[in-house]
């Protein structure tokens, strides 16, 4: 059982490069979210996605992109990469659905480290 | 809006014996969960407890528990018999009813356990 995977797990780009950072999920969960953790920090928010289809801002989306491809898939791109997105980026998933907070854990995947030069 | 706070940046216990990471939290939300995560050294993120803001009963699961009380809004992870595998980093997260699909996580408390 898969769960939550990311690609690439570690990543150098230089100042100005683009990339993309991919999230599948086998567990049929609706909502997907990724997540940046910079030491001392957390983890905060840049995008998530309720359901297929939607997609909605976090706490830091500045500098980033997201698509929900279809349910299983949600990427994460770097249009032109900063120094300051240097992090470790976590995707993650939660089966919740409807206005409860009383289940849906995060599953998360196992992070990709980002460095940028 | 939503925080949380988490203000032992890093703590020592000694193996076998309890410890409390504490999670204070901020929120006008009239429901809410709140979780804890340990992340080991190795990166990933592992869920370890819940507890719901209408529960009557403190969440335990196995050797953690949760110490909630809600007038403080505090959420303290207790850790009972520690051992050398607890070592890692411990994230208090929230969830609230009027955005339920945003997840706010503190700045994390680093437990070192010694033999």
């Amino acid at each position: 059982n898969a769960g939550v995977t990311q690609t690439p797990k570690f990543q150098v780009l230089k100042t100005g490069q683009s990339m993309t950072l991919q999230c599948a999920q086998d567990m049929n969960h609706n909502s997907m979210y990724w997540y940046r953790q910079d030491p001392g920090m957390g983890l905060r928010l840049i995008y998530y996605s309720a359901s297929e289809g939607t997609t909605d801002k976090g706490e830091v989306p500045n500098g980033y992109n997201v698509s929900r491809l279809n349910k299983r898939e949600f990427s994460l791109r770097l249009e032109s990469a900063a120094p300051s997105q240097t992090s470790v980026y976590f995707c993650a998933s939660s089966e919740l659905a409807g206005e409860s907070v009383d289940t849906g854990e995060l599953f998360f995947g196992e992070g990709s480290r980002l460095t940028v030069l | 809006a939503q925080k949380i706070t988490q203000t032992q940046p890093g703590m020592f216990v000694q193996e076998k014996e309890a410890v409390t990471l504490d999670c204070t939290y901020d929120t006008s939300d009239p429901s809410y969960g709140l979780f804890w995560y340990k992340q080991p050294s190795s990166g990933e993120m592992i869920f370890l407890i819940y507890q719901g803001s209408y529960d009557q009963q403190n969440a335990t699961e196995g050797r953690y528990s949760l110490n909630f009380q809600k007038a403080r809004k505090s959420a303290n992870l207790v850790i009972s018999a520690s051992q050398l595998g607890d070592s890692a980093m411990y994230f208090c997260a929230m969830r609230g009813s009027y955005n339920f699909n945003k997840f706010y996580f503190g700045s994390g408390t680093k437990l070192n356990v010694k033999p």
